[in-house]
This record gives C-alpha cells, sequence and structure tokens, in this order.
C-alpha cells in the first residue's frame, strides 16, 4: 500500500513554545490530507481538512490561529501547534488519500507532550 | 454530521470468535471501513465495505448492510495479538473519514 510518514515521532516542548508536525505522501501525491488528534483511550477526532495550494477546512471546535496547516505541495502537509499548552498534549496522525475508492494512508503519529 | 456507535469493550477467550457492531447516521455514505489500533500506535487498515454484504480476508470478515446503517467486524480465531481497539470508520466524499471511539477487545488464554 501507500506509505505516509510523519515526523517527528514524539516530541517534548515547553509550554508557550510551538512545534510543527510533518506528514508526507512517499510514493503518492495527495490533493487532500487530514490532521486527527486522539486523547488517551479516546477516538481519533478530525481537526482539518488539509488542501494543497488553499486553505485548511477546521472542524468545529478547532482554532484555526493556533493549530496553523500548510500544505504547500502535492507530497507535504505541516501541522504547527502555536503556543502550545499542556492540554494541547495528544496524539497527533496525518492520513492521506490515494484516489478512488481506497482506504485512507496514516502516518505513524506523533505524541506530543507539553511540559 | 455522523453519529457512529460501537461498543466500548468486548472480552474473548484465545480461540473464539467476536462480532463487532457499529450502527451509523449519515448524510453521504461512501463507504465504510474497519481500522486496528494497538495502543501508542497509528490505525493499521482492516477492511472496507461500501455494497451490501459480506467481505472476508483471512481470519477477518466485515458485513455492511445500507439499508439499516449497520455493519458488523468478525474476527475468528482470536490470538493474543488480536488484543486492540478496533475503529469503525465511515467516508463521506472522498477521503473525509468520521471515526467510531472505538472497541477494545482484550484476547484472554
Amino acid at each position: 500500500g501507500a506509505v505516509v510518514s510523519q515526523h517527528p515521532s514524539w516530541v517534548i516542548c515547553k509550554s508557550g513554545t510551538s512545534v510543527k508536525i510533518e506528514c508526507r505522501s512517499l510514493d503518492f501525491q495527495a490533493t487532500t490530507m487530514f490532521w486527527y488528534r486522539q486523547f488517551p483511550k479516546q477516538s481519533l477526532m478530525l481537526m482539518a481538512t488539509s488542501n494543497e495550494g488553499s486553505k485548511a477546512t477546521y472542524e468545529q471546535g478547532v482554532e484555526k490561529d493556533k493549530f496553523l496547516i500548510n500544505h504547500a505541495s502535492l507530497t507535504l502537509s505541516t501541522l504547527t501547534v502555536t503556543s502550545a499548552h499542556p492540554e494541547d498534549s495528544s496524539f497527533y496522525i496525518c492520513s492521506a488519500g490515494h484516489g478512488g475508492n481506497t482506504e485512507a494512508f496514516f502516518g505513524q503519529g506523533t505524541r506530543l507532550t507539553v511540559v | 454530521g455522523q453519529n457512529i456507535d460501537q461498543p466500548t469493550e468486548m472480552t474473548a477467550t484465545e480461540g473464539a470468535i467476536v462480532q463487532i457492531n457499529c450502527t451509523y447516521q449519515t448524510s453521504g455514505f461512501n463507504g465504510l471501513f474497519w481500522y486496528q489500533q494497538h495502543a501508542g500506535e497509528a490505525p493499521t487498515f482492516l477492511s472496507y465495505n461500501v455494497l451490501d454484504g459480506l467481505e472476508e480476508k483471512g481470519r477477518f470478515s466485515s458485513f455492511l448492510s445500507r439499508s439499516k446503517g449497520y455493519s458488523y467486524l468478525l474476527l475468528k480465531e482470536l490470538q493474543m495479538k488480536d488484543s486492540a481497539s478496533y475503529l469503525c470508520a465511515v467516508r463521506e466524499g472522498d477521503y473525509k473519514l468520521s471515526f467510531g471511539a472505538g472497541t477494545t477487545v482484550t484476547v484472554r488464554a
């Protein structure tokens, strides 16, 4: 299947700093990528849809000024958590479609811990 | 939006069969997926249904009834490594997936 690479796998940052997470489709072009957040023992919650060359679409309740998404190329989307706080500590996962009626492919996920 | 419901937890013994049910309500159904997720890891794809009926893939099978808004994932010949969370996800449009809360399956010896 197609490969989606997410980096870093884990990151610890101080409260008030910003963290950038990258999501790359390695062997296909993805005009659309998705960013999810998952708190312990909960399911994946869609945060936003990242569209190549245009603004991201955010789900209700997600602050677009806090979670900056950039999809500058067909193989790369980035999520920047700005002014991180401990409550932002979570597992962030990206996914990309491969076209047609196929499954979305997930990155490895990023465990963010804000101290 | 969607309402996706699945049981929170299930327990079964090694070698047994477990069926995980999922019901959903959606305005633009375009496929139902099942994913397996081990703790601290990203979900991995198990199965996909877009038409009514049963899809079989080795020890795992998935069933869909669009008219009833219902699906199930059947795990046969359970192994210890099958202990994980199983996520039911509904797709609207081309790629957007919405997930249920997940069912934690515990396999006991």
